[in-house]
């Protein structure tokens, strides 16, 4: 069974920090790999999506990394302002399945 | 852009009161999802339609139904409200294909049956 885990669960950082978000799978069979951002009490905004076959997608100041073999995934903030602060969470989809098994999230606050 | 939009943003129920939550998405998206989302516990799959008419449950399906009649529209139905329903409501779509399965979600609903 497919279990996805973010570690740690909160995290504040400074502004100007580059930081590292991390989502763990326990499947490699999967099809993709999404990263959403949350803000309180509102829908999920899609960030990247990264295919199996992929190894990184890159949007701006994001960059998301997949190492399926370690079962990985790495969300990479640059230069992290306050605007940042925010839930992430990650999404599996498991091959040969319509399912998207998600993360509990990190919740990042970004001091000024 | 996608645009995925629900009818309510919040609203408030009665105990044993039918509640219909509705989504729609306007890119002609195939796979339409209802959530629930709680503290400690993250996204749960209520209900799945991957096209007009067909529907699969999803994990905690109980106490729910779902109609999906047009393909934009999927909606959501407490067939008798209860309060460990009040939560916060997901709305998803995705196109498996030209979309490469990339979930857009709602703007969330927030139900609170007393």
């Amino acid at each position: 069974k497919q279990e996805v885990t973010q570690i740690p669960a909160a995290l504040s950082v400074p502004e100007g920090e580059n930081l590292v978000l991390n989502c763990s799978f326990t499947d490699s069979a999967i099809y993709n790999l999404q990263w959403f951002r949350q803000d309180p009490g509102k829908g999920l905004t899609s960030l990247l999506l990264i295919q199996s076959s992929q190894r990184e997608q890159t949007s701006g100041r994001l960059n998301a990394s997949l190492d399926k073999s370690s079962g990985r995934s790495t969300l990479y903030i640059a230069a992290s302002q306050p605007g940042d602060s925010a839930t992430y969470l990650c999404a599996v989809k498991p091959s040969g399945t319509y399912k998207y098994i998600f993360g509990t999230g990190t919740r990042l606050k970004v001091l000024a | 852009d996608v645009k995925v939009t629900q009818s309510s943003r919040y609203l408030v129920k009665r105990t044993g009161e039918k509640v219909f939550l509705e989504c729609v998405q306007d890119m002609d998206h195939e796979n339409m999802f209802w959530y629930r989302q709680d503290p400690g516990l993250g996204l749960r799959l209520i209900y799945f339609s991957y096209d007009v008419k067909m529907k699969e449950k999803g994990d905690i399906p109980e106490g729910y139904s779902v109609s999906r009649e047009k393909k934009e529209r999927f909606s959501l139905i407490l067939e008798s409200a209860s309060t460990n329903q009040t939560s916060m409501y997901l709305c998803a779509s995705t196109h498996p294909v030209a979309g490469h399965n990339e979930q857009f979600f709602g703007p969330g609903t927030r139900l609170t049956v007393l």
